[in-house]
């Protein structure tokens, strides 16, 4: 079965920078989450989009900006990078069809800022 | 706000013994509550979920937890763990804010080491 794909598994960026991060969700799944795990930490929700439109909001900085896409995939646009940004960001997908509300991980993106 | 509590940070068990992971959960209505499992500098992975019905919930890998409400519980069980058991599980609570906002709140997490 296809699962959520996140490119790129690993990236590491400069102090300042800008990075994007990509998300494919399950086929005919709607809704895309974006989760951010410190080390050491729990997942913490970021942003969510429902039929390619914002749906919820979590602790995601101003610097952090997001979209999905006709496709129903998703970017993450996190500018002026900080070393504390250095996380592993997850993307989830799941549909509300047949009552289902199980929300599918991907593998993450492990983002190091040096 | 709802709120997931898992007690203990840390757990080490004997491989072949039983395993009990804890989850306590706030929340005003009947929560949809999940564990998840992650291997280090992997993905999660969904062990078993629980929205309504038998409280007693079967997952993969041998796992089942049992729904409390009077203790508003959630604890996560295995009658013999193996070695390939050793991870991070995490216990979520979906919150329902509208629409189709189905955001998950996790637990701190509970790491599990196995010895031999």
């Amino acid at each position: 079965a296809a699962g959520v794909i996140q490119s790129p598994r690993h990236l590491i960026k400069e102090k300042r920078e800008t990075a994007t991060l990509k998300c494919y969700p399950i086929p005919r799944h709607d809704t895309v989450y974006w989760y951010q795990q410190g080390p050491g930490q729990d997942p913490q929700f970021l942003i969510s989009f429902y039929e390619k439109m914002q749906s919820d909001k979590g602790s995601i900085p101003d610097r952090f900006s997001a979209q999905q896409f006709s496709d129903y995939h998703s970017e993450l646009n996190m500018s002026s990078l900080e070393l504390g940004d250095s996380a592993l960001y997850f993307c989830a997908s799941s549909t509300v069809d047949r009552g289902s509300y199980e929300q599918y991980f991907g593998p993450g993106t492990r983002l190091t800022v040096t | 706000a709802q709120s997931v509590t898992q007690p203990d940070i840390h757990i080490t068990v004997s491989e072949g013994a039983s395993l009990e992971l804890r989850c306590n959960y706030s929340y005003g209505a009947t929560p949809y509550l999940f564990w998840y499992v992650q291997s280090p500098g992997q993905g999660l992975q969904l062990l078993l979920k629980y929205f309504s019905g038998d409280t007693l919930v079967q997952g993969i890998k041998g796992f089942e937890a049992e729904f409390k409400r009077s203790q508003s519980s959630f604890n996560l069980r295995k009658p013999s763990v193996h070695w390939s058991d050793a991870a991070e599980y995490f216990c979520a609570v979906w919150r329902d804010s509208g629409g189709s906002n189905y955001k998950l709140t996790f637990g701190k997490g509970t790491l599990l080491t196995v010895n031999p």
